[in-house]
């Protein structure tokens, strides 16, 4: 299966933004889905686990969703901060072999 | 601290190989689950292969799979990935990560600075 999110996305600091990540094929719910976010010259970190978790230090600014009806999994990030310009990579997985999305550069305007 | 540190990239001709390596420090290595994912320049993430923490499972990408072997050693907490038949598609910075602890979903949770590979003539 495929992940598919947008190329890019913007919006304003203070606001709230929506990535998509649509599967392509077999429901969204079979695997959990992650969010990683990756800053020019970084390593990607991980944002969101198993759907809606948050790792220890990352902000409840960042949430995740799973929408079954339009099988896909959704990252969002509310209250905008420069910081939070980067590109944003979905993944899930088959048995143990993961699957990323093309990734979405989000850009903070 | 977790920390993973991966070495051993560099400039190799098609065809040739090379043998990375990820040190692993912080945490007790043989319970954990590794990765290799890799980015090339500009472009998203891949992932390319994955041990369990007994290295009894393993799995790879269908475009690493025959020429791409991954191992481990608790002994040097480390982690590898031997890369044979290499091509110019191969050009990436290569990251080892580490999955969670007690899971049932595969993913990365932490993640090292990478190690470039470059596959020119």
């Amino acid at each position: 299966f495929m992940l598919t999110q947008p190329h890019s996305v913007s919006e304003s600091p203070g606001r709230t933004v929506t990535i998509s990540c649509t599967r392509s094929s077999g429901s969204i719910a079979t695997n959990s889905v992650q969010w990683y976010q990756q800053h020019p010259g970084s390593a990607p970190s991980l944002v969101i686990f198993e759907n809606v978790q948050r790792p220890y230090g990352v902000p409840d600014r960042f949430s995740g969703s799973v929408d079954t009806s339009s099988n896909s999994a959704s990252l969002t990030i509310s209250g905008l901060k420069t910081e939070d310009e980067a590109d944003y990579y979905c993944q899930s997985y088959r048995g143990t072999k993961q699957v990323f999305g093309g990734g979405t550069k989000l850009a903070i305007l | 601290e977790v920390q993973l540190s991966e070495s051993g990239g560099g400039l190799v001709h098609p065809g040739g190989s090379l043998r990375l390596s990820c040190a692993v420090s912080g945490l007790d290595f043989g319970y954990y689950e590794f990765n290799w994912v890799r980015q090339a320049p500009g472009m998203g993430l891949e992932w390319i292969s994955y041990i369990s923490p007994t290295a009894l499972d393993i799995s790879y990408a269908d475009s690493v799979k025959g020429r791409f072997t991954i191992s481990r050693d608790s002994a040097q907490n480390a982690l590898y990935l031997q890369m044979n038949s290499l091509t110019v598609e191969d050009t990436a910075l290569y990251y080892c990560t580490r999955g969670p602890l007690y899971s049932k979903s595969y993913y990365n949770q932490h993640w090292g600075q990478g190690t470039l590979v470059t596959v020119s003539s």
